[in-house]
């Protein structure tokens, strides 16, 4: 069965750097998500993307983020200056365009620990 | 701004027992979503309800939508030690780009 893949499954980085994560989604797959969960709480939306734009974004998704289709298969969330705050878990996901009311399926998530 | 509220937040029950839980949102959805979270896991699907009334079942769950009541409900039949896990309601807003609201999530914990 087909599924949603991400790595690094954990990252460890210092304050103010860089990080990218990456996400495989579903192959014919063409809505993409970005959601986040900090520890013990509840899973926060960050954006979407569809036809290589993003057509939403939250407000935690600031400028410091960005995210790329750089090829055909690969979907990235980049923090440009890490903060302490953005140690989470990061959750790709995505969804079959053909029909609206298709589930989003889940990746199993990069844990991004910022020290 | 969309609110979505769950309640309880943790639940232990003991193996065999039935039990409900809620799932408030705070404005039109044309969908709602059941996710399960196993500790350090990513979500895995359980239903989508698309229209009030809907009820699906699966197995020990079953969940239903009252859309007039913005609420939907999962419940427990009869629960294993298994379906221990943190269970998430996610609604989509009415004319949005599918963007995933979540709810606080509960804690189900089944003793034996």
């Amino acid at each position: 069965e087909p599924e949603v893949t991400q790595t690094p499954s954990h990252q460890v980085t210092q304050m103010g750097q860089e990080v990218i994560l990456r996400c495989v989604p579903i192959s014919n797959h063409l809505y993409f998500y970005w959601y986040r969960q900090i520890l013990g709480q509840k899973v926060e939306f960050l954006v979407s993307f569809y036809n290589n734009e993003i057509s939403e974004k939250s407000e935690i998704f600031d400028d410091q983020f960005s995210v790329e289709r750089p090829d055909g298969s690969n979907f990235t969330l980049k923090i440009r200056s890490t903060k302490l705050e953005d140690s989470a878990m990061y959750f790709c996901a995505s969804r079959n365009r053909l029909r609206r009311t298709d589930t989003q399926y889940f990746g199993p998530g990069t844990r991004l620990t910022v020290l | 701004e969309l609110k979505v509220e769950q309640n309880p937040l943790f639940l232990s029950m003991q193996e065999g027992k039935n039990y409900t839980i809620y799932c408030n949102y705070s404005t039109t959805s044309d969908r709602l979503y059941w996710y399960r979270q196993d500790p350090g896991k990513s979500l895995e699907s359980l239903f989508v309800l698309l229209s009030n009334g809907a009820v699906k079942q699966e197995g020990r769950l079953m969940a239903s939508l009252d859309t007039k009541a913005r609420l939907s409900t999962l419940h427990i039949t009869a629960a294993v030690h298994d379906l221990s896990a943190t269970y998430f309601c996610a609604v989509v807003v009415t004319g949005t780009a599918s963007k995933l609201t979540f709810g606080t999530g509960t804690r189900l914990q089944v003793t034996l």
